[in-house]
């Protein structure tokens, strides 16, 4: 399978704070990255859809300006949480899509676990 | 009507059966239809992809897909206490390139 990686994997951070999560493709390029968040025992929900050279899409009821993604290359997408605050504590999981011949996948990063204290 | 369906679990089989996971789907015109395994604290690894009706066989796992009665299954023969996780059934609906996906199974494989 594909590799994808993030960092950091575990921060905790002060309440105000901003905290910046990196996501990479490691042995494919992926125009197509996602970034998700699961809270305990909750099913993954998509944040926003980071398009590599353009805008994120992001999924309704997400802030925009409160989760700023950059994709300035084919395997890098950051995720920027601005202004952390407890509430934002989770786990943010961001995937890379995978286009290969007639296979469309999108594969995992192992996950950052933000705390705001 | 939730886009994607599964039943949470505990689904408890014993070690060497085969475990049978099902998933349903909303959507007519889906086209691709995934497997992730998610064990507690880590992230969904993929496992199955299936895009054709019928069976798709990769190892001790086989994907069965029925377009016709919307749903998708998964199989795992021998299963091992490995295996015990949360399975998650996701969907590309409408072509495009986002994954609904279910609420997870979670699975436990019994000594």
């Amino acid at each position: 399978g594909a590799v994808v990686s993030q960092h950091p994997s575990r921060v905790i951070c002060k309440s105000g704070t901003s905290v910046k999560i990196e996501c990479r493709s490691l042995d494919f390029q992926a125009t197509t990255m996602f970034w998700y968040r699961q809270f305990p025992k909750k099913s993954l929900m998509l944040m926003a859809t980071s398009n590599e050279g353009s805008k994120a899409t992001y999924e309704q009821g997400v802030e925009k300006d409160k989760f700023l993604i950059n994709h300035a290359s084919l395997t890098l997408s950051t995720l920027t949480v601005t202004s952390a605050h407890p509430e934002d504590s989770s786990f943010y999981i961001c995937s890379a899509r995978r286009l290969a011949g007639s296979t469309d996948t999108q594969y995992f990063g192992p996950g950052t676990r933000l705390t705001v204290l | 009507q939730k886009e994607v369906e599964q039943n949470s679990g505990p689904l408890s089989v014993p070690e060497g059966a085969i475990a049978s996971l099902n998933c349903t789907y909303s959507d007519r015109g889906s086209q691709s239809f995934f497997w992730y395994r998610q064990y507690s604290g880590k992230s969904p690894e993929l496992i199955m992809f299936i895009y054709s009706n019928g069976d798709k066989e990769d190892g001790r796992f086989t994907a069965q897909l029925n377009k016709a009665s919307q749903y998708v299954s998964l199989l795992i023969r021998d299963s091992q206490p490995s295996d015990s996780a949360t399975y998650l059934c996701a969907v590309n609906a409408g072509g495009g390139n986002k994954l609904t996906f279910g609420t997870g199974t979670q699975l436990k494989v019994e000594l």
